[in-house]
């Protein structure tokens, strides 16, 4: 069974690093595709960022580069998403995401990572 | 980037009645080479991951029930829930694979009338 499961609740501060991870089972890391994809409060999703952790390749959405760094660590199966600088706009729900083998829409799915920024 | 709008935003439907959503794209995303339309479609349940239901436009995900079929080329597609069960109460979004960024439409809120 394949299964992403994500890291906890971050409760952070503008200006704040911070890294996000998704660790993956029950197929060949390697050999697929994993992203993120943002939700913000009460919005749609946005498609941010994959990496090939065969080769460590990447994509990003251009509304996303610079701001965000996605990368994997095949000795651990899993993925991070990571920030060097938090802005107020960065609190929204991530979810990792990986491909499947027949094409490059997500069929497997984390539980999410809730991201929020304080005053 | 392609551009991939719903509509419509919400919709209520009764039990057991048909439920459409329709999702365009700003441009074709059938590829020619193998004749396949790169558009996938995700159910996403009130504080829940989304959950693949359709890809290649009309292949059903191993496991989603039959009442839901996908259709459509190259900008314009449709999905439909052929008799809808309470357990259909979610958001749909559909989602482009043909060229990065591999943008989602807004989503479409489906409800019980």
């Amino acid at each position: 069974e394949v299964q992403l499961v994500q890291s906890g609740t971050e409760l952070k501060k503008s200006g704040e690093s911070l890294k996000i991870s998704c660790k993956a089972s029950g197929y060949s890391f390697t050999n697929r595709w994993i992203g993120w994809v943002r939700q913000m409060p009460g919005q749609g999703l946005e498609w941010m960022a994959v990496v090939y952790p065969g080769d460590s390749s990447t994509r990003y959405n251009p509304s996303f580069r610079g701001h965000v760094t996605v990368s994997a660590d095949k000795t651990v199966s899993t993925a991070y998403l990571q920030w060097d600088s938090l802005e107020a706009s960065d609190t929204a729900m991530y979810y990792c995401a990986a491909f499947g083998p027949d094409g490059a829409f997500f069929k497997y799915w984390g539980q999410g990572t809730l991201v929020t920024l304080s005053s | 980037d392609i551009v991939m709008t719903q509509s419509p935003d919400s919709l209520a439907v009764s039990l057991g009645e048909r439920a459409t959503i329709n999702c365009k794209s700003s441009q074709s995303i059938l590829y020619s080479s193998n004749n396949k339309n790169y558009l996938a479609w995700y159910q996403q349940k009130a504080g829940q991951p989304p959950k693949l239901l359709i890809y290649w436009a009309s292949t059903r995900e191993s496991g989603v029930p039959g009442r839901f079929s996908g259709s459509g080329s190259e900008t314009d597609f449709t999905l439909t829930i052929s008799s809808l069960q309470a357990e259909d109460v979610a958001v749909y979004h559909c989602q482009q694979y043909y060229r990065p960024p591999y943008t989602f439409g807004q989503g479409t809120k489906v409800e019980i009338k």
